[in-house]
């Protein structure tokens, strides 16, 4: 298993600005993963990071709106670039072990005005 | 195109009763299937993983079953308790990547 955490926790944000999320995990991971869960909605993959390489990123997303950041096995960053009240959403990370499965975060919760 | 159903928004049981959940999909042909539980405010949390080659899978009072022939998974709650309010996911792994249902938020009465 794999214990993540993630920075902030919630932030509330004027439309225009961007924002960073930090990803952090107990272990060394190979892919690291970045999901969007709108509200009422399901969880939508943004992006898949690998370390040492550009990120490889979902249709309808892109790497100006959305740039990724993986400096080592064990960190990530997501920023969310010159937001809009559409970005409000839960941003969460996870990571894949060995089995498959993945292990979220908490989760962090924007709300853009 | 792709999608995947998951039979309700919500589930409302009795304590003690077996909750059972659907998830369809169709062009998709995952390689495996999972399971995962989300509670408000809180990320999801993996439960059962089975491959498609597995019929069921089983983990405690949780039991999964798998059919690619009809593209559908059941996911069942034995003996439901309180404790197992909560929505839940069906996810496909396609590759590595994995695309998830819309979730069945399933309550259970005491």
């Amino acid at each position: 298993s794999a214990v993540i955490s993630q920075k902030p926790s919630r932030d509330i944000c004027q439309r225009g600005t961007s924002l960073t999320i930090q990803c952090q995990v107990d272990s060394q991971v190979t892919m690291m993963f970045w999901y969007r869960q709108q509200p009422g909605q399901s969880l939508t993959l943004i992006a898949t990071a690998n370390q040492g390489s550009e990120a490889t990123y979902e249709s309808g997303f892109v790497i100006d709106k959305f740039p990724i950041s993986r400096p080592n096995l064990t960190f990530s960053t997501l920023t969310v670039s010159n937001m809009s009240p559409e970005d409000s959403s839960i941003y969460l990370c996870s990571v894949e072990s060995g089995g498959n499965e993945q292990f979220f975060g908490p989760g962090t919760r924007l709300t853009v005005l | 195109s792709q999608k995947i159903e998951q039979n309700s928004e919500a589930l409302n049981i009795q304590e003690g009763k077996t909750a059972t959940l659907t998830c369809n999909y169709t062009n998709y042909s995952p390689a495996y299937l999972q399971w995962y539980r989300q509670d408000p405010g809180r990320g999801p949390v993996f439960l059962l993983l089975i491959r498609e080659n597995e019929k069921e899978k089983r983990k405690e009072r949780l039991k999964v079953t798998f059919d690619t022939t009809l593209k559908q998974s059941l996911f069942h709650i034995t003996a439901s308790q309180p404790a197992d309010s909560a929505t839940y996911l069906c996810a496909l792994a396609s590759d590595y990547k994995l695309s998830f249902g819309a979730g069945t938020t399933v309550t259970v009465r005491a």
